[in-house]
């Protein structure tokens, strides 16, 4: 199984600034197949990143992802009011199918 | 619009049953595979399981396997997931979510989920 750990934890950031999130993965992800959802309290997981860099239908070009295999990135250019929420990363390369445990970007 | 809907979510006694539903519909439900991911209280999110399009190729986390059952009726839009011998530590909500399939297993449409409590 591969383990996908997400740093920080929490980061606190004011409006309008840049937020690079982290993603590492034990093993390598296989074709770079790790995805990006965000999720706000109450609410399901919203698709942002597939195939580690191509953006979802409807995403703000403000969302981006890089890396490959083991380390991965998901930043955001300029935080608007409506980004601050939790961030997971996927992988779905191997089965099962595994999350990281999240990063919060909570306002400052 | 496209847009997944879960029932059937409740509260159960521990070694109880419990069946769960979804409901596609605005996009043609058949040619995806479908998942089941949960998120317990304060938790992330738990893959649980997956069936492709024409339900040849099914998958599950060991954390359920041989206690959970997935299925899906392409001619009802509708996916399943039959919970058996449910443990406390399977209290979540419950989310249904698309994928492209193939092997190609990112999450692009969830539904609202629905919230599975066990306890005596």
């Amino acid at each position: 199984e591969i383990v996908l750990t997400q740093s920080p934890g929490t980061l606190s950031l004011s409006p309008g600034e840049r937020a690079t999130l982290s993603c590492r993965a034990s093993q390598s992800v296989s074709s770079n197949y790790l995805a990006w959802y965000q999720q706000k309290p109450g609410q399901a997981p919203r698709l942002l990143i597939y195939g580690a860099s191509s953006r979802a239908t409807g995403i703000p070009d403000r969302f981006s992802g890089s890396g490959s295999g083991t380390d991965f990135t998901l930043t955001i250019s300029r935080l608007e009011p409506e980004d601050f929420a939790v961030y997971y990363c996927q992988q779905y390369g191997s089965s099962p199918r595994t999350f990281g445990q999240g990063t919060k970007v909570e306002i400052k | 619009e496209v847009q997944l809907v879960e029932s059937g979510g409740g509260l159960v006694k521990p070694g109880g049953s419990l069946r769960l539903s979804c409901e596609a519909s605005g996009f043609t439900y058949s040619i995806f595979s479908m998942n089941w991911v949960r998120q317990a209280p304060g938790k992330g999110l738990e893959w649980v399981s997956s069936v492709s399009s024409g339900s040849h190729y099914i998958f599950y986390a060991d954390s359920v396997k041989g206690r959970f059952t997935i299925s899906r009726d392409n001619g009802k839009n509708s996916l399943y997931l039959q919970m058996n011998s449910l443990r406390a530590e399977d209290t979540a909500v419950y989310f249904c979510a698309r994928a492209p399939g193939s092997g190609i297993d990112y999450m692009d449409v969830w539904g609202r989920g629905t919230t599975v409590t066990v306890s005596s």
